[in-house]
């Protein structure tokens, strides 16, 4: 199985911003990676894939990059709805998820 | 407007049966491979399993295998989970997810799950 470790685990930043989040494959994944938002109580809600394609809806503050095993996630502006849980998946092989950041107010 | 709707989810003792369904509307149900992802209270996303537009597959993790068995009605629109022989570690919310698929075959593309219900809560305890 391919693992997925995201960094860090949590995160404290204020309105305004700019965050990234890390994470990394234990083997190479060719970009088959997903990103994940999930507010409190309600389902995660996929963000971008292939690493960097913007889904449909998503603000365009949200952008992806990496190759390989190494990938992040940008905020460029942080919003009062963008605090919440990321989680990172790949999909090279049977899909497996990060442990998610928390992404919280300062 | 996609919807996923979840249901018979409950406290079930050590060693018993459950099974879940899931209402599917808004798309075409059998052009789209389906699974379930859970997650335990406080505590990040598992893929549980994953089912093709035709019923082909399924799919599992390793750990997984053998207790569970995902299943789809295409005349009603609905999924299924049946989870057999359930543990405490099973108890989680399940949530029921559409799959990125070829929808002139309805065969998994890339398991990117890009529509989610709003999940149902199992608890394994007695």
């Amino acid at each position: 199985d391919i693992q997925m470790t995201q960094s860090p685990s949590s995160l404290s930043a204020s309105v305004g911003d700019r965050v990234t989040i890390t994470c990394r494959a234990s083997q190479d994944i060719s970009n088959a990676l997903a990103w994940y938002q999930q507010r409190p109580g309600k389902a995660p809600k996929v963000l971008l894939s292939g690493a960097s394609i913007l889904e449909s809806g998503v603000p365009s503050r949200f952008s992806g990059s990496g190759s390989g095993t190494d990938y992040t996630l940008t905020i460029s502006s942080l919003q009062p709805e963008d605090f919440a849980i990321y989680y990172c998946q790949h999909y090279f092989s049977d899909p497996f998820f990060g442990q998610g950041t928390k992404l919280e107010i300062k | 407007e996609v919807q996923l709707v979840e249901s018979g989810g409950g406290l079930v003792q050590p060693g018993g049966s459950l099974r879940l369904s899931c209402a599917a509307s808004g798309f075409i149900f059998n052009s789209y491979a389906m699974g379930w992802v859970r997650q335990a209270p406080g505590k990040g996303l598992d893929w549980v399993s994953t089912i093709s537009g035709s019923g082909a597959g399924p799919y599992y993790p390793d750990s997984l295998k053998g207790r569970l068995t995902i299943s789809r009605d295409n005349s009603r629109n609905t999924l299924y989970l049946q989870m057999n022989s359930l543990r405490a570690e099973d108890t989680a919310v399940y949530y029921c997810v559409k799959l990125r698929s070829r929808p002139e075959t309805g065969e998994l593309l890339h398991s990117i799950f890009d529509s989610w219900g709003q999940g149902t809560l199992v608890a394994v305890s007695s």
